[in-house]
């Protein structure tokens, strides 16, 4: 199994910063023990948890970007999306997908892309 | 919010070495941890899960244990490839959060 994010790695501020991970060699339709999550990770905040989506649609989000955040799933595409609304410096960071196992003989998120540096700058 | 408290920050060690780190959790998690190895410029990558349950292909000299709110990660004999970044993150209830993590770096 291989993800890869993709989107615009400069956004200006006050816009919308839209990400895809773009899922390779699994459905992300047949995986029915997985869930699909979203992270970023800059030097002042750690790892963050944006949300998680299952291939259903049912979302979960980090009640901190909740109000921001919105992640949709295209199954016929193999692809899940983040987009984060109004953003500013602070959003600056590297984001990744990942696959969170949820299956009782799994756990933690197992499968990662390789991250994408998105910068808030005008 | 479950707050993840890492110990130490920073580790110095050699190659060979056994080395430990701990993980605490600001209230009860069971067992349902996660640690990670990241290094600079690369993803983080699963090493353990549901708090002692080794990853696929991870290497064996790595193992976990803890329940509760304490953990620990031990590297039974410290590799060149060890020498990285290692969260711990609970997914006992959402919203999920990791640690600030434990730095190996050579001593």
């Amino acid at each position: 199994l291989q993800q890869q994010e993709s989107g615009p790695r400069l956004v200006k501020p006050w816009e919308t910063l839209s990400l895809t991970c773009t899922v390779s060699g699994g459905s992300i339709s047949s995986e029915i023990d997985f869930y699909w999550g979203w992270f970023r990770q800059s030097p002042g905040k750690g790892l963050e948890w944006i949300g998680d989506i299952y291939y259903t649609g049912t979302t979960y989000y980090n009640p901190s970007l909740k109000s921001r955040v919105t992640i949709t799933v295209d199954t016929s595409a193999n692809q899940f999306s983040l987009s984060l609304t109004s953003v500013t410096a602070s959003d600056s960071a590297v984001y990744y997908c990942a696959r969170r196992n949820a299956a009782a003989d799994g756990g933690g998120f197992d499968f990662w892309g390789q991250g994408a540096l998105v910068t808030v700058s005008s | 919010d479950i707050q993840m408290t890492q110990s130490p920050s920073t580790l110095s060690a050699s190659v060979g070495d056994r080395v430990t780190m701990t993980c605490r959790a600001s209230q009860n998690i069971n067992k349902w941890l996660a640690w990670y190895q990241q290094t600079p410029g690369k993803a983080p990558r699963l090493l353990i899960w549901k708090a002692s349950n080794l990853q696929g292909g991870v290497p064996s000299r790595f193992s976990g244990s803890g329940s509760g709110t304490e953990f620990t990660l031990t590297i039974s004999s410290l590799q060149p490839d060890d020498f990285a970044t290692y969260y711990c993150q609970h997914y006992n209830s959402y919203p999920w959060t990791f640690g600030l993590g434990t730095k190996v770096e050579i001593k």
